[in-house]
């Protein structure tokens, strides 16, 4: 069964730090993994996927890395600034649906990593 | 451009009512739909998905059933509610082409606050 774990839980910085987050997950046979920001009382908005055959992907000050044979990816965030301020989930998928030939998004999520960015 | 709606954002229901929550897609065609829920300190867990109208998986055993009336309609119900069925709910979409073997960009809808009293 597939886990995924994200540390820190959560983390505060001062605005213009430079910021990791992690996630690993349990069995790396995976078809792709995503990072989501999640605001209070929202719905999840998607930041980055990294197909299993990508190391990397970047959007902007954002730039995720996988390591599939060691279960890890990093989520980095350039020059945080207050409005980063969220909660930052990956999720992994790694079972297939009926069908199809792989996971499309039956996902296994971390509990998240809560980034707050101060002034 | 696609849109997703889910409704209510919130409510507050008596042990043993019944519930509905509605979600529904726009901009697109023969989405896969999902249905996740996050219960306080936890991460989502998957209840339900569709590839396709009528055809419903469930991920969990529960005391919720869901349904697929309409290419873009996705339902979530129960006949009498529980405490523990409390949380946020969250639906999803996203499209998947046949043979490829990775998936693509998953889309969520704002949530519905669940609260059983």
């Amino acid at each position: 069964k597939q886990e995924v774990t994200q540390i820190p839980a959560a983390l505060s910085v001062p605005e213009g730090e430079n910021l990791v987050l992690n996630c690993s997950f349990t069995d790396s046979a995976i078809y792709n993994l995503q990072w989501f920001r999640q605001d209070p009382g929202k719905g999840l908005t998607s930041l980055l996927l990294i197909q299993s055959s990508q190391r990397e992907q970047t959007s902007g000050r954002l730039n995720a890395s996988l390591d599939k044979s060691s279960g890890r990816s990093t989520l980095y965030i350039a020059a945080s600034q207050p409005g980063d301020s969220a909660t930052y989930l990956c999720a992994v998928s790694s079972t297939p649906l009926p069908g199809y030939t792989g996971g499309g998004n039956k996902l296994t999520f971390g509990t998240g990593t809560q980034l707050k960015v101060e002034l | 451009s696609q849109t997703i709606h889910q409704w209510p954002a919130t409510l507050v229901q008596p042990v043993g009512s019944p519930l509905s929550l509605e979600c529904t897609v726009e901009g697109t065609s023969n989405p896969n739909l999902y249905w996740y829920r996050q219960a306080a300190g936890r991460g989502l867990q998957l209840l339900f998905y569709s590839v396709g109208i009528g055809q419903i998986s469930s991920e969990v055993p529960q005391n919720l059933s869901a349904s697929r009336p309409q290419d873009r309609q996705f339902i979530l119900s129960s006949k009498k509610l529980l405490l523990s069925d409390s949380g946020f709910y969250l639906c999803a979409w996203s499209v998947l082409q046949r043979g490829k073997d990775s998936g693509n960009t998953i889309y969520f809808g704002e949530g519905s606050w669940l609260t059983v009293v």
